[in-house]
């Protein structure tokens, strides 16, 4: 299995700030294969970033996703009071798939 | 719309069995494979199996394989999820969730979930 290991695991800032969030596999994610969820409380994901760098359908242009191999980046770049959550990256490369553990992005 | 609907969670002892369903409408049901995703109280996500549209092709965990078993009824448009030998570890709130990733389709629908408790 590709374990999938993130950093940091909680990032304290403030509304307006920038954010950058790591995921690093431990093996080559084959065609960047790797996606970005977002999950708040009680709520289930919401899918952010596919493909490594590609946005879903009506994510905020704050939110973009870069990286390829083994090393992948989640930028927000404006923190908006609804983007205080966790976020998940999971990479669907191999036929067993698997998501990191999570980064929380708190105020 | 997509909607998928877990069921048969509950309190189990440890060692014992549990048959999850997940019943899927608003899709052609049979042209998408389904993946189940668990997560422990306050922890992360994880990803546990996937069994393939037609049901002939199934991933697993390490942490499940052996003790998990997934099937799927095209018919009644349900997939099952048979956990075995539970442990504690296993409490979480169970999700089944269709997953596409694909440049021509993308789109991630999950389930509410279902609380699956191990314990004495």
């Amino acid at each position: 299995e590709i374990v999938l290991t993130q950093s940091p695991g909680t990032l304290s800032l403030s509304p307006g700030e920038g954010a950058t969030l790591s995921c690093r596999a431990s093996q080559n994610v084959r065609s960047n294969y790797l996606v970005w969820y977002q999950q708040k409380p009680g709520q289930t994901p919401r899918l952010l970033i596919y493909g490594a760098s590609t946005r879903a359908t009506g994510i905020p242009d704050r939110f973009s996703g870069s990286g390829s191999g083994t090393d992948f980046t989640l930028n927000i770049s404006r923190l908006e009071p609804e983007d205080f959550a966790v976020y998940y990256c999971q990479q669907y490369g191999s036929s067993v798939w698997t998501f990191g553990q999570g980064t929380k992005v708190e105020v | 719309q997509v909607q998928l609907v877990e069921s048969g969670g509950g309190v189990v002892q440890p060692g014992r069995s549990l048959r999850l369903s997940c019943t899927a409408s608003g899709f052609t049901f049979s042209n998408y494979a389904i993946h189940w995703v668990r997560q422990a109280p306050g922890k992360g996500l994880e990803w546990l199996a996937v069994i393939s549209y037609d049901g002939n092709n199934k991933e697993y965990a390490d942490s499940v394989k052996g003790r998990f078993t997934l099937s799927r009824d095209n018919v009644k448009n349900t997939v099952f999820l048979q956990m075995n030998s539970l442990r504690g570890d296993d409490t979480a709130v169970y999700f089944c969730a269709r997953l596409v990733y694909n440049w021509d389709e993308v789109g991630s629908h999950w389930g509410q979930g279902t609380l699956v408790t191990v314990s004495s």
